[in-house]
């Protein structure tokens, strides 16, 4: 069983660009969060989304943030019009349908370098 | 809201020594708690968990942690700590009953020393 998947594992953009990072959940797990790292700190929640819904995004930035999990296919972060501030490392975690908060599985992370 | 302190940023141990890594949490009731280790560039790895019963639980690598509910703490335990143990450890929270989103600490790094 595949653990949670996170590509690319490092992306690097200039200021303006479009920043798209995706997550594969373990399989058999329908929630996905994502959370932001910035250097020296703990991580930050930003969403909790469920397949095609959003849960809680009270973590999202108001702007340029924004995040989607289809149907089918990955969950995808989105970040426009990249700023320096936006480095960071990025993670995706899932847990299955019958605990949802209660055990998340983190992947190996997206570093997302901002020049 | 709920909140995590790690009190300790940066630890340093010898190893072969014993460890032990300070959490303390605010919350009302007694919440779920997990530890997570991060090695350098990787994701976080769940070391245990707590959600009811014996407060004494026991987690991979020979780690364990203990929660008391008086001083709202949750500290993380190794009797012999090993070279490969050095990484930062996390500790975060989750309300018990309904879904509310996970807290995390801000970390502690530790350093292990021949």
């Amino acid at each position: 069983n595949a653990g949670v998947m996170q590509n690319p594992r490092h992306l690097v953009r200039r200021r303006g660009q479009e920043a798209r990072l995706r997550c594969s959940p373990m399989k058999g797990h329908s929630h996905v969060y994502w959370y932001r790292q910035l250097p020296e700190e703990g991580l930050k929640f930003m969403v909790y989304l469920q397949k095609e819904n959003i849960i809680d995004e009270s973590g999202m930035p108001k702007e340029r943030f924004s995040a989607e999990f289809p149907k089918e296919g990955p969950s995808i972060l989105r970040i426009q019009q990249v700023v320096r501030g936006d480095s960071a490392a990025y993670f995706c975690a899932s847990s299955p349908p019958n605990s949802p908060q209660e055990t998340q599985y983190f992947g190996p992370g997206t570093r997302l370098l901002v020049l | 809201a709920q909140s995590v302190t790690q009190p300790d940023i940066h630890i340093t141990v010898s190893e072969g020594a014993s460890l032990e890594l300070r959490c303390n949490y605010s919350y009302g009731a007694t919440p779920y708690l997990f530890w997570y280790v991060q090695s350098p560039g990787q994701g976080l790895q769940l070391l245990l968990k707590y959600f009811s019963g014996d407060t004494l639980v026991q987690g991979i690598k020979g780690f364990e942690a203990e929660f008391k509910r008086s001083q709202s703490s949750f500290n993380l335990r190794k009797p012999s700590v090993h070279w490969s143990d050095a990484a930062e450890y996390f500790c975060a929270v989750v309300p018990s009953g309904g879904y509310q989103k996970v807290t995390f600490g801000t970390g502690t790094k530790l350093q292990v020393i021949p």
